[in-house]
């Protein structure tokens, strides 16, 4: 199984400043159709999960753009250029290449200082 | 808009069973594969289960293997996933997610199993 390894678990970040979450995978996400299936999401408090970012780097409908993705391979990064209140929450990495299982990093939380 | 609400969550015994269904609309549901995630309580997230568009194929993580059955209804747009033998450890919020990258979840269910 892919073992998804996310850093740090707890992240104080200043209103207005940025913030990175790192996401690594125990092998390469790239998968035999060229594509790298590691998805991001965001899960506030009380609500469900929302998907941020797919295949790495590509923002879902209505996601704000001070989101974004980036990496290869089997290290990966989310970035919020710069944070606002209502991105407090939990952040989790998703690798969806080699299945089954579908396996998920163990979350950072975001949280204002 | 794309909806998905689960529903069957609640209290159930060591050794029960429950069954979970979600209702989806808002997008063509038998174009998707459909899956179940849940979530322990203050714990993270576990994908449970996924099942392709038209059921001929089935996936399980290892700790529900042979005790989960997940299924689906085209006809009826609807998501189901049949838990017997169900332990301590399947308490969570169980979500419905299309796909197998989860665009889209619901609100989730609440199973608590203890005596």
């Amino acid at each position: 199984d892919v073992v998804m390894t996310q850093s740090p678990l707890s992240l104080p970040v200043t209103l207005g400043q940025p913030a990175s979450i790192s996401c690594r995978s125990s092998q390469s996400l790239v998968h035999s159709d060229g594509n790298t299936y590691l998805n991001w999401f965001q899960q506030r408090p009380g609500q469900s999960p929302r998907r941020l970012i797919y295949k790495v780097s590509n923002r879902d409908s209505g996601v704000p753009d001070r989101f974004s993705g980036s990496g290869s391979g089997t290290d990966f990064t989310l970035k919020i250029s710069r944070v606002e209140a209502e991105d407090v929450g939990v952040y989790y990495c998703m690798q969806g290449t080699h299945w089954p299982p579908l396996t998920f990093g163990g979350g950072t939380k975001v949280e204002i200082k | 808009e794309v909806q998905l609400v689960e529903s069957g969550g609640g209290l159930v015994q060591p050794g029960g069973s429950l069954r979970l269904s979600c209702v989806a609309s808002g997008f063509t549901f038998s174009t998707y594969w459909m899956s179940w995630v849940r979530q322990a309580p203050g714990k993270g997230l576990e994908w449970v289960a996924t099942i392709k568009q038209d059921g001929s194929e089935e996936s399980y993580v290892d700790s529900v293997k042979g005790r989960f059955t997940i299924s689906r209804d085209n006809a009826k747009n609807s998501l189901s996933l049949q838990m017997n033998s169900l332990r301590g450890e399947d308490t969570a919020v169980y979500y419905c997610a299309s796909g197998r990258r989860f665009p889209n979840w619901g609100q989730g269910t609440l199973v608590t199993v203890s005596s």
